[in-house]
């Protein structure tokens, strides 16, 4: 069983719909968990952090995590052509006080149509 | 104004060549990383170093040997280059996680090509 696992998609959405991207991990102690946006070509960049229990809104972003479940899902409201690229969840396991090891799943690549 | 910067972003070479790639990171953070990312988008950690000290040690040929002369800056050393060596290559950088971990920041990454 992979540590952290996504759908590899590609999931393809029409414009201005809400696209659902889900992410499952392996490990019960993991407490923190982010989700990074890759366009093509070019660097991770962090989009959403969640570290309780429920729902984390940033503008069309809503982060949400069940722990007892192991699940952490990003939506995304009215999705623009704009977000269409590869979403990267990852969990944060820490490593002493010194500094955490992000476990990256495989990603779900997004298209939105217009 | 670029918080984590790698050079190069490009690097063509040769296998068995010996090649170096360098981050540098202006946000002040204590935590820096290296990771690698494959042809299928998968992306993994390599190393992790907090404070000049290497802290993680992932399961990686010791061709590779990462330096960090200071907390702004850690560098790759990869020796006697392999076809399979060919990734892309990102720095990244963190604050230190005494409280609640902290996102971690990356570099654009150096897309590296053994011929």
């Amino acid at each position: 069983q992979k540590e952290v696992e996504q759908n590899s998609g590609p999931l393809s959405v029409p414009e201005g719909a809400i696209a659902s991207l889900n992410c499952t991990y392996s490990d019960r102690v993991s407490q923190s968990f982010f989700w990074y946006r890759q366009y093509s070509g070019k660097s991770p960049e962090l989009i959403m952090s969640i570290y309780s229990n429920g729902d984390k809104e940033d503008g069309r972003f809503t982060a949400q995590l069940n722990k007892a479940s192991q699940y952490v899902s990003l939506l995304i409201r009215d999705s623009q052509p704009s977000d269409s690229a590869t979403y990267l969840c990852a969990v944060n396991r820490r490593w002493g006080n010194q500094g955490g090891k992000l476990i990256f799943g495989q990603g779900t690549e997004l298209s939105v149509k217009p | 104004d670029t918080a984590v910067s790698q050079t190069p972003k490009y690097l063509v070479t040769q296998m068995g060549n010996d090649k170096s790639i360098k981050c540098e990171q202006n946000l002040g953070h204590d935590t820096m990383y290296w990771y690698k990312q494959d042809s299928k988008k998968f992306l993994k950690i390599m190393f992790s170093y907090n404070n000049k000290e290497l802290i993680i040690n992932e399961t990686v040929p010791n061709r590779f040997s990462p330096k960090s002369p200071d907390k702004a800056h850690l560098n790759l050393h990869i020796n006697s280059l392999e076809l399979g060596d060919s990734a892309v290559y990102f720095c990244a950088s963190s604050q230190g996680q005494r409280g609640a971990p902290q996102p971690q920041h990356f570099g654009d990454g150096t897309r590296l090509s053994i011929l």
